[in-house]
């Protein structure tokens, strides 16, 4: 079965440094989205990307934030000068946009200390 | 601003009974929900989903039930079996419209054996 395939599985990084979470969506989705879950809270948006743009993101997804297709097959987060409360689950998804539901990575743990 | 909302953090129930998660949402403009089950060190996955033109839809032991002049739903496990121990997150969103789905803070099931 087609897997979101997400890398690395945890990152630790200073504070005020770059990190780049990666994915590879499903190879026929069109679709491809960023949520975040902070330890014992709720999945939350951040970001979704359609025809080589972001097409919405929520007000977490500021400037420190950006998303990138490079190549076609990858999609990465990167985040510019890390904080501590950008300690997260990072997850990746992708979708067909016909309503069949996301397709989610298993996650990057992203550790910022 | 809570959207989707999942007033019960946790639920136990016994081995073949049934397990019913309930799931609220404030936006009107709402027209298709999704519940996702999530594990722990996994990313979500999508269960089932249902359309604002429907009040029930049916897979297997799952089944979710609409009422949208209540704006609420519900997910029925029938019978409930310890593998069904986990996370489950209720979802909506614009169906014409792809680019965000709004998850709500989840509900944690233990079927007990």
């Amino acid at each position: 079965e087609p897997e979101v395939t997400q890398t690395p599985s945890h990152q630790v990084t200073q504070m005020g440094q770059e990190v780049i979470l990666r994915c590879v969506p499903i190879s026929n989705h069109l679709y491809f989205y960023w949520y975040r879950q902070i330890l014992g809270q709720k999945v939350e948006f951040l970001v979704s990307f359609y025809n080589n743009e972001i097409s919405e993101k929520s007000e977490i997804f500021d400037d420190q934030f950006s998303v990138e297709r490079p190549d076609g097959s990858n999609f990465t987060l990167k985040i510019r000068s890390t904080k501590l409360e950008d300690s997260a689950m990072y997850f990746c998804a992708s979708s067909t946009g016909v309503g069949d539901g996301y397709t989610f990575g298993s996650g990057t743990r992203l550790t910022v200390v | 601003d809570q959207q989707v909302k999942q007033n019960s953090p946790s639920l136990s129930v016994q081995e073949g009974r049934i397990s019913i998660l309930n799931c609220d949402y404030t936006n009107s403009m709402f027209d298709y929900f999704l519940w996702y089950k999530k594990y722990p060190a996994e990313g979500p996955t999508f269960l089932i989903s249902i359309s604002s033109i429907k009040d029930k839809n049916e897979d297997g032991r799952f089944t979710v039930f609409l009422n949208k002049s209540a704006k609420h739903l519900s997910l029925h496990i029938v019978p409930s079996q310890p593998g069904d121990s986990a996370v489950y997150f209720c979802a909506a969103s614009v169906e014409t419209s792809y680019d965000k789905v709004i998850f709500g803070p989840g509900t944690s099931l233990s079927v007990i054996p």
